[in-house]
This record gives structure tokens, sequence and C-alpha cells, in this order.
């Protein structure tokens, strides 16, 4: 069965506070992994996808990593603000019928 | 900016009630999705359309029908709504099929539904 999981399920940082989040997946037949984010009470904002053959993608003081041969991926938020506070959710889309499977998120709290 | 518009943030209904939720996008995409979401299980596919008058199951359909008359419009229908249906309900739409390169869904901002 295909599943995704995401460790931890809630995490609270001092601001300043470098941090990573972990995905994990069964079954490394994937076309890409995807990172999004989701503020309270909205939809989810795509925030890096990464492709099958890349290793990592970055954006600004995000960068996400991927190792199929593990089935994991790691989030890492550099320097984290309170408006880095939000749930955060990890997609793999799967060959064979390209589904996406999510995980059930981390969400994230960084105080001020 | 690809915006994708439901048409209502919350909704209380009773049970055995018949529930429209709308969306729609205005990109012209061709995909758009039903997922639900609730506290510990991520998201959940309910139903995809990758065409008009096209649909497709996702993973838990039972209890939902959907709709696509319009390419911009994708409606999801809760013939008889029930207790357990009480969930976060989120509509995305994609140019093309999810696993093609640098493909992305993009997501309403999501409908709160209440079954009383």
């Amino acid at each position: 069965k295909q599943e995704v999981t995401q460790i931890p399920a809630a995490l609270s940082v001092p601001e300043g506070e470098n941090l990573v989040l972990n995905c994990s997946f069964t079954d490394s037949a994937i076309y890409n992994l995807q990172w999004f984010r989701q503020d309270p009470g909205k939809g989810l904002t795509s925030l890096l996808l990464i492709q099958s053959s890349q290793r990592e993608q970055t954006s600004g003081r995000l960068n996400a990593s991927l190792d199929k041969s593990s089935g994991r991926s790691t989030l890492y938020i550099a320097a984290s603000q309170p408006g880095d506070s939000a749930t955060y959710l990890c997609a793999v889309t799967y060959t064979g019928g390209f589904k996406t499977i999510f995980g059930a998120g981390t969400r994230l709290f960084v105080k001020a | 900016d690809v915006k994708v518009t439901q048409s209502s943030r919350y909704l209380v209904k009773r049970t055995g009630e018949k529930v429209f939720l709308e969306c729609v996008q205005d990109m012209d995409h061709e995909n758009m999705f039903w997922y639900r979401q609730d506290p510990g299980l991520g998201l959940r596919l309910i139903y995809f359309s990758y065409d008009v008058k096209m649909k497709e199951k996702g993973d838990i359909p039972e209890g939902y029908s959907v709709s696509r008359e319009k390419k911009e419009r994708f409606s999801l229908i809760l013939e008889s709504a029930s207790t357990n249906q009480t969930s976060m309900y989120l509509c995305a739409s994609s140019l093309l099929f999810p696993g093609v390169k640098g493909e992305t869904q993009y997501f309403g901002p999501g409908t709160r539904l209440l079954v009383l």
C-alpha cells in the first residue's frame, strides 16, 4: 500500500532556529514529491517540487531533499520566522495511475 | 495567477440533506479534483475529472457524486449528507496530469462542512 508519513505531527521552535521536517514514503516508483504549506482554514500553496531524477530543490530559506532509495524527503527551513507558522504537507505522485498521496502534515509554530 | 474559488467557506447542513459544493477555476485547466481533509488523515481524493463530462473515482467516492458540465466548474454532490461527511473539502485544478514534469495542483480555500 502506498503511504506517506510525516514526523513530527507538531513542532514548536523559537524564532531564528533552523529546523527540519521529515517525510517518508513507501514505494520508490514516484514521479515527484512536493511540499505544500497550509495556513489555518485555507487551501494549500505549493512550496517546492522535486522530480524523481532530482536530489534537492531550493527556494529562499527553504531547501527540500529527496532520497528515493530510502523513501525519505526533508524540508529544511533556515532562520525560522513567526510567519513560517503553518502546516506543512508532503505529497508524493506515484507512477502507474498518476496517484498523488498526501501526508497528514506537520503543524509548525514559530515563537517570537 | 491561477485562481480556484469555492462557493462557500463554511456550511452547516442537516443529516439527509442534498449538498452541493461548487468549485470554479479561471485558468482553463483540464483537470479538477475534489479532496476531503480530516485531522491525522491528510487529504484523500474523492473524485477527479480530466475533461468536461468525464469523471473518475478517487479513493473514497462512496456517498458522493460529481458533475462537470463546463470546463471551469466542478461540483461535488453529497446525495444524502451524513454526520461522517463532516470535513474540510478542498478543490484543486491542474493544467496537466499529476506526474507530468513540473506539474502542480492549485488549491481553493476549502469549504468546512458541518453535518448535524
